[in-house]
Formats: structure tokens, sequence, C-alpha cells
């Protein structure tokens, strides 16, 4: 089964800090790699997404990496903000699918000053 | 462009009650999904469409749930009749190329409460 899995399902760290949030997947054959964040009470937003052909992704402080071959991809946030705190979500487009996004629970993170 | 709109942002109904969701997607993208989040299950798939057809609905969770397409700007999620566990949040996606390097974009959201 397709499958996408985050640890920890939830992370504090104190303001300042560098952090990496983590993300499985089932199956080496995907088509992209999306991370997401979501506020309580609200929706998605793209924070970042890997194409199957590239190694990593950056947007200011946030960098994301995607080794296939292991089945993983992490989120790298550099000097974290209380203003990140929020619910980080992965998802995956496998390969053989017509496109549907196969989403983890979500790594619930909370940086305190 | 706006981005993907949904309505209504709150829906509050009464067990039995039909319930409507409905939802815009940016114009251009073909592609057009419905999905549900829960805490227990996180976000599921319920039904996706391509330039306005279904193509799979295995992830509508039976027969009073459905959903339409009339034309490229316009979907329907309809719940009837509706039960308590429905409550969830339901959101609705759209994307010119799912596979491509620009991904989904994702609604606000319709946060169900069927009481």
């Amino acid at each position: 089964k397709q499958e996408v899995t985050q640890i920890p399902a939830a992370l504090s760290v104190p303001e300042g800090e560098n952090l990496v949030l983590n993300c499985s997947f089932t199956d080496s054959a995907i088509y992209n790699l999306q991370w997401f964040r979501q506020d309580p009470g609200k929706g998605l937003t793209s924070l970042l997404l890997i194409q199957s052909s590239q190694r990593e992704q950056t947007s200011g402080r946030l960098n994301a990496s995607l080794d296939k071959s292991s089945g993983r991809s992490t989120l790298y946030i550099a000097a974290s903000q209380p203003g990140d705190s929020a619910t980080y979500l992965c998802a995956v487009v496998y390969g053989g699918s017509q496109g549907n996004l196969i989403f983890g629970k979500g790594t619930k993170l909370s940086v305190k000053p | 462009d706006a981005g993907v709109i949904q309505s209504p942002r709150h829906e509050v109904t009464e067990m039995g009650q039909e319930v409507t969701l409905r939802c815009k997607p940016i114009s251009g993208h073909d592609y057009l999904f419905w999905y549900r989040q829960t805490m227990m299950r996180g976000l599921e798939l319920l039904i996706y469409f391509n330039n306005n057809v279904p193509i799979d609905d295995s992830g509508m969770p039976e027969d009073r749930f459905s959903a339409k397409m009339p034309n490229a700007s316009f979907s329907t999620l309809k719940i009837q009749p509706s039960e308590p566990r429905d409550s969830a949040v339901y959101f609705c996606a759209s994307s010119q190329a799912p596979t491509g390097p620009n991904g989904y974009t994702f609604g606000s959201g319709t946060r169900l409460t069927v009481v």
C-alpha cells in the first residue's frame, strides 16, 4: 500500500534552533513530493515541491531534500521563530497514479519564545 | 488569481439534512480534487476530476456522497442525508498538472458540523 509517514507527530523547540522534520514514503517511484504548512483552523499553504528528478529545493529559511532510494524527505527549518509554529504536512504523488496526492498525518511544530 | 475558492467557510446542519459544498478552481487548472480532513484519519482523497470528468471516486465513503463538475469553473460536493460522522473539514484543490512542478493549490476549506 502506498503510504506517507511523518515522525514525530509533534515537536517542541526553543526559538532560534535549527530543526528537521522527517517524511518517509513506501515506493521510490514518485512524480513529486510537496511540503505544506497548515495553521490551526486554516487551509494548506504550499511551501516547497520537489520533482522526482531533483534532490532539494530551497525557499528562504526552508530547505527540503529528497532521497528516493531510501524513501525519505526532510524539511529543514533554519533559525526557527514562534511564527513557524504550525502543522507541517508531507504529500506524495506516486508513479503509476493519475496524480492524486497522498498525505502524511503531519508534524505539529511548536516554537517557544 | 484569487486562488481556489470554497464556500461556505463554515456549515452547521442537523442530521438528515442535505449539505452542498462549493468550489471554484483556479482558472486554467484542469484537475480538481476533493479531500476530507479529520483528526483520526488525516487528509483523505474523496474524488477527483480531470477536464470536468470524474476520474476516481473510490474515496467517496458511501452513496450519501456525490460530486459534480458541470463546468471548468465550478464543482459541488453534496451529502444527503448528512450524519454526525460526516463532521470534518472538506478541502478542494486544483492543479494544472499534478505530476508537474507546480503541484496542488488548496482552498481554505469548509468546516462541516452535523449535529
